[in-house]
């Protein structure tokens, strides 16, 4: 079965300063990975996915993503933080099959990220 | 939160009612979920689709019940028989027309708070 860890419930990082959330994964096969962010009492935008090809994924809001297959991580980045970044995000692994074509998708518990001004 | 709207905002219960939230998407998605999102946990599948008509079990589908008579809507039923309902809830959708279908994100509706007195 296919499961995703996010390692850390909180991360704090200063304003402008580089930012990294983890997420390591396992799965059968090849991973399909995606990143969400979660602003409070909202639903789950999109950041970006791997799938295949070039193991640096970029995506909105200048958020990248790094693949490592060997240590089987796909670490959310950004080069500098901002207080508007602060958020909830979200690792998901595409899990089972649905049928017609379509998988779930296997989401870690999150991750509470705090910019300081 | 793209095409998908969900009401109400925010819903509250009484022991032993059951309750409708509404879900409903303009993007011509073929698929559609419904989560729970409890503090700490992540997302967890209630119910989803795939196609009109027709919908599967999730991982914590006991206590709730769903329909899809129609490929735009997917409403979720909270029972009296779900003995802690109080969550918030998220429905998705997802494209399963193209050949990289399984590849496809999912799209999140604002969510529903659901509080029982």
């Amino acid at each position: 079965a296919q499961s995703v860890a996010q390692p850390e419930d909180q991360v704090n990082v200063a304003e402008g300063n580089p930012l990294t959330v983890k997420c390591t994964y396992s799965v059968s096969g090849n991973p399909y990975l995606f990143w969400y962010v979660q602003y409070p009492n909202r639903g789950l935008q999109f950041l970006l996915k791997y799938i295949t090809g070039d193991n640096l994924v970029k995506g909105s809001y200048g958020f990248e993503a790094e693949f490592n297959k060997s240590q089987t991580s796909f670490h959310l980045k950004k080069p500098s933080a901002l207080v508007s970044d602060s958020a909830l995000y979200f690792c998901a692994v595409r899990g089972a099959y649905s049928g017609a074509g379509s998988y779930q998708l296997t989401f870690g518990k999150g991750t509470k990220l705090s910019v300081i001004p | 939160d793209g095409g998908i709207t969900q009401s109400p905002k925010y819903l509250f219960r009484k022991e032993g009612q059951n309750v409708t939230l509404s879900c409903e998407q303009n993007l011509n998605h073929d698929a559609m979920y419904w989560y729970r999102q409890d503090p700490g946990q992540g997302l967890r599948l209630i119910y989803y689709s795939q196609i009109v008509n027709d919908f599967q079990k999730g991982d914590i589908a006991e206590g709730y019940s769903v329909s899809r008579e129609k490929k735009e809507s997917f409403p979720l039923t909270v029972t009296s028989a779900q003995k802690n309902p109080t969550a918030f809830y998220l429905c998705a959708s997802s494209r399963t027309d193209s050949q990289y279908s399984s590849y496809n994100e999912q799209f999140f509706g604002p969510g529903t708070r659901l509080t029982v007195l």
